[in-house]
């Protein structure tokens, strides 16, 4: 059974802090990493998307995968209130199917 | 801008009734996919389709079917709504990625209430 899995949190930061986020995945055929950004009651929305070990930058969010540890990150500077949601991990590798977590629920606070 | 849009945002049903569920993409994706997603559960996914008419069964397909007749449409169906089929259903779409998956675009989803 492929899985990814994730803390559930709560994880609470303040503002203006780094908030970092973890996954790991137990099929080593995984090749393709996405963090969706999910707010009550909405559906997920792609923050961004990893294939390749090491770090990719997109302006406040950082993702973070190494293959040989089965981890994936994600690491928001500066956090804002804003950024408070569920995020999600997931993962997928040779088919279209991705395998999802459950989710991080962080909470920024003021 | 991928746009994917659900039927319906909330639908209150019976029990026993048969419940369509409709989803369309305007990207030309190739693949489609049915979840739903209750607490603690996360996301599980129910049926995908890899092309017009072709679909495959997901984690859980008891109680559902889907249709897919055309490329930019698919639908879900509950053949006989029970009450543990009450959930947040969502539809996504992505294009075929040689090596798979590709991006997955999620509808706004569609609250189903069973009563």
């Amino acid at each position: 059974q492929k899985e990814v899995e994730q803390n559930s949190g709560p994880l609470s930061v303040p503002e203006g802090a780094i908030a970092s986020l973890n996954c790991t995945y137990s099929d080593r055929g995984s090749q393709s990493f996405f963090w969706y950004r999910q707010y009550s009651g909405k559906s997920p929305e792609l923050i961004m998307f990893i294939y390749s070990n090491g770090d990719k930058e997109d302006g406040r969010f950082t993702a973070q995968l190494n293959k040989a540890s089965q981890y994936v990150s994600l690491l928001i500077r500066d956090s804002q209130p804003s950024d408070s949601a569920t995020y999600l991990c997931a993962g997928g590798g040779g088919s279209e199917k991705l395998v999802f977590g459950k989710g991080t629920k962080l909470t920024v606070n003021p | 801008d991928v746009k994917v849009t659900q039927s319906s945002r909330y639908l209150v049903k019976r029990t026993g009734e048969k419940v369509f569920l409709e989803c369309v993409q305007d990207m030309d994706h190739e693949n489609m996919f049915w979840y739903r997603q209750d607490p603690g559960l996360g996301l599980r996914l129910i049926y995908f389709s890899y092309d017009v008419k072709m679909k495959e069964k997901g984690d859980i397909p008891e109680g559902y079917s889907v249709s897919r007749e055309k490329k930019e449409r698919f639908s879900l169906i509950l053949e006989s709504a029970s009450t543990n089929q009450t959930s947040m259903y969502l539809c996504a779409s992505s294009d075929f990625l040689a090596g798979g998956p590709g991006t997955q675009y999620f509808g706004p989803g569609t609250r189903l209430l069973v009563l």
